[in-house]
């Protein structure tokens, strides 16, 4: 898989359920990055976990990063309709003076009412 | 504190003519990248900027792309001879130091006719 790809490609789910949405990626990472994208919008930075970090809350937002498997999770607690977005992964690499954030082709989530 | 500023929104462009994108990075920010982003996927690092110096442009093709950063003055993405396949959404972003989120703009827009 690429880096940075996310698991499943579309999501759907009733309003009040939990979402989860998983990230995998290749390389040796400083730290990953998830990103909400409204159709036709930029990206909103939701959430940034540490190489040295295994998770990290952020109101309904809970992100796990395991490092061993290089994955990542993000879950949504109780959704709501206005969380249909694309959501997506991006692993910061940086190797010698370069930096780049590599992104997956992310996750639609569609949160039905 | 404006966040990252990108102009225009939307630009429309016939082939063969020159597209210039525009991209002022947050106050006291001084990386900025550019990404591009075609339809239904995640976004492309294209290039990664510092004041007056192109640090990586590794994802950047090789013949009529350019892009500058000077001392003053917005980041530009330079597209000449633009053609079909061009049109996409361009992100710029702009980051502090490391180990910190990125900031994006709200994209340009290009479609060519």
């Amino acid at each position: 898989s690429q880096q940075g790809e996310e698991d499943p490609q579309a999501l759907s789910i009733q309003e009040g359920e939990n979402a989860t949405m998983n990230c995998s990626y290749k390389t040796s990472i400083n730290n990953l990055q998830w990103y909400r994208q409204n159709s036709g919008r930029g990206l909103v930075h939701l959430i940034l976990i540490r190489s040295n970090e295994r998770e990290k809350h952020s109101g309904r937002l809970r992100v796990t990063l395991d490092t061993s498997k290089k994955s990542s999770s993000l879950l949504i607690t109780a959704s709501r309709a206005a969380d249909t977005a694309s959501y997506f992964c991006a692993t910061d690499a940086i190797s010698g003076s370069a930096r780049q954030l590599t992104f997956g082709s992310g996750t639609q989530l569609t949160v039905l009412p | 504190n404006a966040g990252v500023m990108q102009n225009p929104r939307h630009l429309v462009r016939r082939r063969g003519q020159e597209a210039r994108l525009r991209c002022s990075p947050m106050k006291g920010h001084s990386h900025v990248y550019w990404y591009r982003q075609l339809p239904e996927e995640g976004l492309k690092f294209m290039v990664y900027l510092q004041k007056e110096n192109i640090i990586d442009e590794s994802g950047m093709p090789k013949e009529r792309f350019s892009a500058e950063f000077p001392k003053e003055g917005p980041s530009i993405l330079r597209i000449q001879q633009v053609v079909r396949g061009d049109s996409a959404a361009y992100f710029c972003a702009s980051s502090g130091t490391v180990n910190y989120g990125y900031t994006f703009g709200s994209g340009t827009r290009l479609t060519v006719v």
